[in-house]
């Protein structure tokens, strides 16, 4: 059964600190891991990774996936009070399925 | 706004009814996809249609079918309802795959079933 274990399942931080965030997964035809932010509503996207070792950057936000050890991790820099939300790691496989982790809830206090 | 469309935000509805949530995919997309997020589960994805095909199905209940029509919006059909199929419904859409860019969040119907 495909899953995704995502860590730490909560995070409290201070304004300015470095936070890095965990996704580890067993999928059977992996094409692609996705992370994305929810704060009250939808998702919305930060990034794709397809390849092993190549960090995508986005402002404070960077991400890296390694295909060997099955796992990506999201770090936030200088954190804000505005990078609360809950940080969510999904896995696309080539059949089509979308597995998503359960996420985790980041609070950054001011 | 997204461009994902959801309609209705809010619905409550009594145990054993039967309920239809709409989306509208953004413009240009022919994925549409249907998740389920509740307190317990997390995000679970239920059902993906592409140009009007089922393509993929996750944990979808046999008590809820979809359908994508020619137009591209989607419907999902939630029947024989019950306390526990109470919640966040979120549709997503992509041009086919998640693509360069993931997908896209529509802001979800909340169902409430007493």
């Amino acid at each position: 059964e495909d899953k995704v274990v995502q860590s730490p399942l909560s995070l409290v931080v201070h304004e300015g600190d470095t936070v890095t965030l965990n996704c580890s997964y067993e999928v059977t035809n992996f094409r692609s891991l996705l992370w994305y932010k929810q704060e009250k509503k939808a998702p919305t996207f930060l990034f794709m990774l397809t390849s092993s070792g190549i960090e995508k950057k986005s402002g404070r936000l960077s991400s890296i996936l390694d295909k060997k050890e099955l796992f990506s991790i999201l770090n936030i820099t200088a954190t804000q009070t505005g990078d609360s939300a809950v940080y969510l790691c999904a896995v696309e496989t080539y059949g089509q399925n979308f597995v998503f982790g359960p996420g985790t809830r980041l609070s950054v206090l001011p | 706004d997204s461009g994902v469309t959801q309609t209705p935000k809010h619905l409550i509805t009594a145990t054993g009814q039967r309920v239809t949530l709409r989306c509208s995919p953004r413009s240009g997309d022919l994925s549409v996809y249907w998740y389920q997020q509740s307190l317990d589960q997390g995000l679970q994805f239920l059902i993906q249609y592409y140009n009007g095909e089922e393509r993929a199905k996750g944990n979808i209940l046999e008590r809820f079918s979809a359908q994508q029509f020619p137009d591209l919006h989607s419907e999902l059909n939630l029947s024989s309802l019950e306390l526990g199929d109470s919640a966040l419904y979120f549709c997503a859409s992509s041009v086919a795959g998640a693509g360069t860019y993931g997908y896209t969040f529509g802001s979800g119907t909340r169902l409430t079933v007493v």
